[in-house]
């Protein structure tokens, strides 16, 4: 089966904690996503990559971070920097297509929960 | 302020109306997309519409863009109860290198 995957689906972590968040695709993508989303809200974009080794901030990068080490993998680490983690996370990945076509595909997300 | 702003913030309807929901962004864009959202699950794509283009349609979906008034709508024909989800619109902007924005979502309930 081909897509995208993030663990663990719930996430309970104590202040003052790090914690990272998984996510692996096996559709060949080159960019990979990490978006935070509130109750009723949109998403924001922490960081994002386009490329194996290189990553970019996102709108809302600070207290995060990520690595970029393989294609299918962009794990983001929330730290306790972050004053207020408890959120819907979501990943997703897209091929980078020629301009005008390009859509984002999405893994099921991850529901961290600050203690 | 978000790039995408959407209207209704929620629409209730019955099975077999139709459903509009309203996206408007402020910059130039490459492509709109339109995502569904079911509770607690991850986005998946519906359909884009590039800056040239007017209409588009799949299937029960129809989507509209409007460059001059810089805004987009989708319709819903015919809804189903299993169309109830949270609808969002995402604008490619130009030069952000396939960065999506995306709005805060119209949550569409369907009623059997």
């Amino acid at each position: 089966d081909g897509g995208i995957t993030q663990s663990p689906k719930y996430l309970f972590r104590k202040e003052g904690q790090n914690v990272t968040l998984s996510c692996e695709q096996n559709l060949n993508h080159d960019a990979m996503y990490w978006y935070r989303q509130d109750p009723g809200q949109g998403l924001r974009l922490i960081y994002y990559s386009q490329i194996v080794n290189d990553f970019q901030k996102g709108d809302i990068a600070e207290g995060y971070s990520v690595s970029r080490e393989k294609k299918e993998s962009f794990p983001l680490t929330v730290t306790s920097a972050q004053k207020n983690p408890t959120a819907f996370y979501l990943c997703a990945s897209s091929i980078l297509a020629p301009v005008n076509t390009d859509t984002q595909y999405f893994g099921p997300g991850t529901r961290l929960t600050v203690l | 302020s978000q790039q995408g702003e959407e209207d209704p913030q929620a629409l209730s309807i019955q099975e077999g109306e139709n459903a509009t929901m309203n996206c408007s962004y402020k910059t130039s864009i490459n492509n709109l997309q339109w995502y569904r959202q079911n509770s607690g699950r991850g986005l998946v794509h519906l359909i884009l519409i590039r800056s040239n283009e007017r209409e588009k349609h799949s299937g029960r979906l129809r989507v509209t863009l409007d460059t001059s008034k810089k805004s987009s709508s989708l319709l819903i024909t015919a809804s189903r109860a299993a169309d109830t989800a949270s609808y969002f619109c995402a604008t490619d902007i130009n030069n952000q290198g396939g960065k999506l924005i995306f709005g805060q979502g119209t949550e569409l309930s369907v009623k059997p």
